[in-house]
């Protein structure tokens, strides 16, 4: 069974700290890509990050980066600096090459930046 | 073009209902998918459409479920018979004929409620 495990159902951070969200991940396959959105209250969701599991280095997209461990089967996101509008539910995601690439979420963790 | 574009955004019916949402993709993307998120859970995945062909679809869909995407533009999501069961947020993305390599965008949402 393909799987994702959020273990933090709610965490808040003061603005401009750092916080990491966790995320693990269960599958046979080979070739995928690991993903974090972002679905802030009432909008739709959206990419914040993707992975490769085929690389090694982990991806960064200016103030979000991963800690990608593919033996572990770990995929957590960091924020930096974080900012109001990075209240939000953040879902891990992954998805199977080939077929219908379709996603297996995690349940989410909801983020609050207190100001 | 402005994203993914789902109607209704609310739907409130009495249960035994049939209702119909639907969904235009962003125009170049030949692939649509149709999620359910219920609270407190992440979205999971109910069919799939390559151009017009539903090529997959997840046991969550039940017979009272029925999706079409006619010419391969937008889609349809008939539920037959509602239950209570059925409310949920019901969530369209689209994405280009997939390498892995590309994004998928999600609409904002039709939210059922079933009374």
């Amino acid at each position: 069974a393909q799987t994702v495990t959020q273990s933090q159902p709610e965490m808040s951070v003061q603005e401009a700290e750092t916080v990491t969200l966790s995320c693990t991940y269960d599958t046979s396959e080979n070739n995928y890509y690991l993903f974090w959105y972002k679905q802030p209250p009432s909008r739709q969701m959206i990419l914040v990050i993707r992975q490769e599991a085929y690389k090694q280095q982990n991806a960064t997209e200016n103030r979000f980066s991963v800690n990608f461990q593919k033996a572990a089967k770990s995929f957590s996101l960091k924020i930096s600096d974080s900012q109001l509008g990075d209240t939000a539910m953040y879902f891990c995601a992954f998805m199977i090459l080939g077929g219908s690439e379709k996603l297996v979420f995690g349940k989410g963790t909801k983020l609050t930046v207190n100001p | 073009d402005t994203g993914v574009s789902q109607d209704p955004r609310h739907k409130i019916t009495k249960r035994g209902q049939n209702v119909t949402f639907r969904c235009d993709p962003i125009s170049e993307h030949n692939r649509l998918y149709w999620y359910r998120q219920t609270l407190g859970q992440g979205p999971e995945f109910l069919t799939y459409f390559q151009n017009e062909a539903q090529l997959e679809k997840s046991r969550l869909l039940s017979d009272r479920f029925s999706a079409e995407r006619p010419k391969g533009s937008f889609s349809t999501l008939e539920i037959q018979r509602t239950e209570q069961g059925d409310s949920a947020m019901y969530l369209c993305a689209s994405s280009r004929t997939g390498t892995g390599d590309t994004e998928a965008f999600f609409g904002q949402g039709t939210r059922l409620t079933v009374v």
